[in-house]
């Protein structure tokens, strides 16, 4: 089986503009799940999807949002984006529940300048 | 606040050395679950121990809940330089129709050949 596939693997935005990440989960995985990890936050949970629907959110402000389609491919998109937003983003995918084993990707390192 | 702190952050050793990493916790947790990152890439999940389990062992990895002192341990036996990375604790809590997955912020494990 093919593993969770996050693209693009790097990209380099300025101030101000707008970002959008995609992941492909594993085949049959309905659940997906988004991070973003910095050196002084760690990981932190963004939003989790199941179904095309947000089952989860954590604690970002609302420039940050996600979608699920009904292939259960995920996307994240960031808006106005600050210099803070600069982290490796990553997507996990479950089967059904993110709180059973979760399989990562490689994730997005966004660089803000 | 990080539900997990690891500890040590960092933890440096010979190769065929064991490593024990820990972890602590606040409230009460459905499972817990170890994850390793090698060098800014994705996780892997390396093991899962539900709240009714005291221990369970993964090849070369064992893993203890103490649930009254709100504890794991992650011991890695005999260890190989490509263990070399950094390991996270998981803690997932559920309630209130909704759940909590939080990553503490991981122990920087080398391991010197």
């Amino acid at each position: 089986k093919a593993g969770v596939t996050q693209t693009p693997r790097y990209l380099i935005k300025t101030r101000g503009q707008q970002v959008t990440l995609s992941c492909s989960p594993i085949s049959g995985h309905r659940s997906v799940s988004w991070y973003q990890q910095t050196p002084g936050q760690g990981l932190q949970f963004l939003f989790e999807y199941f179904s095309e629907t947000q089952r989860n959110k954590g604690n970002f402000p609302g420039r940050f949002s996600g979608r699920q389609f009904s292939n259960s491919r995920s996307e994240m998109n960031v808006s106005t984006l600050e210099l803070g937003d600069s982290a490796l983003y990553l997507c996990a995918s479950s089967f059904i529940n993110p709180w059973e084993t979760q399989y990562f990707g490689p994730g997005t390192r966004l660089l803000v300048l | 606040s990080q539900q997990g702190e690891e500890d040590p952050q960092a933890l440096s050793i010979q190769e065929g050395e064991n490593a024990t990493m820990n972890c602590s916790y606040k409230t009460s947790i459905n499972n817990l679950q170890w994850y390793r990152q090698n060098s800014g890439r994705g996780l892997v999940h390396l093991i899962l121990i539900r709240s009714n389990e005291r221990e369970k062992h993964s090849g070369r990895l064992r893993v203890t809940l103490d649930t009254s002192k709100k504890s794991s341990s992650l011991l890695i036996t005999a260890s190989r330089a490509a263990d070399t990375a950094s390991y996270f604790c998981a803690t997932v809590a559920s309630g209130a129709g909704s759940y909590q997955l939080t990553f503490g912020k991981g122990t920087k494990l080398s391991v010197i050949p």
